[in-house]
């Protein structure tokens, strides 16, 4: 059964960073391609970005609110995934949802975590 | 690029059918056969119900089908149950970029 568990969510202040980590499991992580989708309160899905396998380089596409500021990277050795944030900013507030992409559903998302909230605020 | 753009809300009494509608241009609906469709519940995880604007992932019930035409794509639900009413996201390719609709709640009368 696949889960996917983020977690390093929490409150920050407009400027900071923070760290977000997804733990894959009950997949081959290296082989799947990863995403980040995230869900401001009350409000709806806004793809983040994504990460394709190391077979392919590796290589990331961001959304353009988040393109400079954030980073996605994989660790396949630990089967984790990681969203580090900079320059954060109010609107950046949300909730943050790791996905697989396109493992069983081709241009989708599979499977999803549980979620972590990151709230930034002064 | 903007979000795509669904009603806010669209309603049917049990057993019925219902349709909603997903906007968008020709660089993301109209441009590509990868349209999908999330279910979300109040407090839950977003799930995948249709995939390749017509394709349903296992275990999704048949009432749930999907459809495009030019830059519209639609989900219907047919044969309307209690335990479908939810938010309703789709979700397009565009090249590099992914984009979402801003979402309809489905309400069972």
């Amino acid at each position: 059964e696949v889960h996917l568990v983020e977690s390093g969510g929490g409150l920050v202040k407009p400027g900071g960073s923070l760290r977000l980590s997804c733990a894959a499991s009950g997949f081959t992580f290296s082989n799947a391609w990863m995403s980040w989708v995230r869900q401001a309160p009350g409000k709806g899905l806004e793809w983040v970005g994504r990460i394709n396998t190391n077979t392919y380089g590796g290589t990331t596409d961001y959304a353009a609110p988040v393109k400079g500021r954030f980073t996605i990277s994989r660790d396949d050795s630990k089967n984790t995934l990681d969203l580090r944030m900079n320059s954060l900013k109010t609107e950046d507030t949300a909730v943050y949802y790791c996905t697989t992409y396109s493992i069983t559903v081709a241009g989708g998302f599979d499977y999803w975590g549980q979620g972590t909230l990151v709230t930034v605020s002064s | 690029q903007s979000a795509l753009t669904q009603p806010p809300s669209a309603s049917g009494s049990p057993g019925q059918s219902v349709t909603i509608s997903c906007t968008g241009t020709s660089s993301d609906v109209g441009g590509y056969n990868y349209v999908s469709w999330y279910q979300q519940h109040p407090g839950k995880a977003p799930k995948v119900m249709i995939y390749e604007v017509t394709k349903r992932p296992s275990g999704v019930p048949d009432r749930f089908s999907g459809s495009k035409s030019g830059n519209t794509a639609s989900l219907t639900v047919s044969g309307l149950q209690a335990e479908d009413e939810a938010d309703y996201y789709c979700c397009s390719y565009a090249g590099n970029n992914l984009l979402f609709g801003g979402g309809t709640k489905l309400t069972v009368l």
